[in-house]
């Protein structure tokens, strides 16, 4: 058990340009999550994947904000034509398809900062 | 709906003193509470749980958490801060399969340790 890995764990790019984020959820872990956190705020939902299906969005996930699990393994999170309120810190979480008992496990978080 | 309330963005005490960290929740059904720390640019770490049973829980690094359900309550301490200590403490609430076992968070309280 490696943990959820997080990939890269910065990124600063120009307004208007797309990228990408990926997670690598604890291997067996059915359920992966998408949060993002803005400085001094707690982590809020933006998405989450139980094996490849995507079965709920938050209202903060904008039409430019896609995420994909194609093979219910690792994830991608794609921030399209970036806007300078885009930055903040996203971070990925991964727990088992059990009870409310188990805890979700988090990533370093990949911090984007749009210029 | 269930909602997490941290009261105290900012609580600052002495190195050896008590830490108490506030935290009420609203839930319309027995909650599943936890407390995690996060570390300058890193991910959120797992401090304790509750689910069920003992009301007072204890976890990693001394700190420790009693579930009080007549006051919708879920407070941290830790009987002597170390300057270690000093991170952002986010207390959530895990909602349940209607919600796809989301952990949703506070807004956060940030220790400082004073020496």
């Amino acid at each position: 058990d490696t943990g959820v890995s997080q990939n890269p764990r910065h990124k600063i790019t120009k307004r208007g340009q797309n990228v990408t984020f990926r997670c690598d959820p604890i291997s067996e872990h059915n359920r992966l999550y998408w949060y993002r956190q803005t400085l001094g705020q707690g982590p809020e939902f933006l998405t989450y994947f139980q094996n490849e299906a995507q079965l709920e969005k938050s209202r903060l996930l904008s039409d430019r904000f896609s995420a994909e699990r194609p093979k219910g393994s690792f994830s991608t999170l794609e921030i399209q034509r970036t806007e300078q309120g885009d930055s903040a810190m996203y971070l990925c979480a991964s727990r088992r398809d059990a009870g409310l008992d188990t805890e979700a496990f988090f990533g370093q978080g990949t911090r984007l900062t749009v210029v | 709906a269930q909602s997490v309330t941290q009261l105290g963005s900012h609580v600052s005490v002495s190195e050896g003193a008590l830490v108490l960290l506030r935290c009420n929740y609203s839930s319309s059904v027995p909650p599943y509470l936890f407390w995690y720390v996060q570390y300058p640019n890193q991910g959120l770490q797992l401090l304790l749980k509750y689910t069920t049973g003992a009301t007072l829980v204890k976890g990693i690094n001394g700190f420790e958490a009693e579930f009080k359900k007549s006051e919708t309550s879920f407070h941290l301490t830790k009987p002597s801060a170390h300057m270690s200590d000093a991170a952002e403490y986010f207390c959530a609430v895990t909602r349940g399969n209607t919600g796809g076992f989301k952990t949703i968070f506070g807004a956060g309280t940030r220790l400082f340790v004073k020496a």
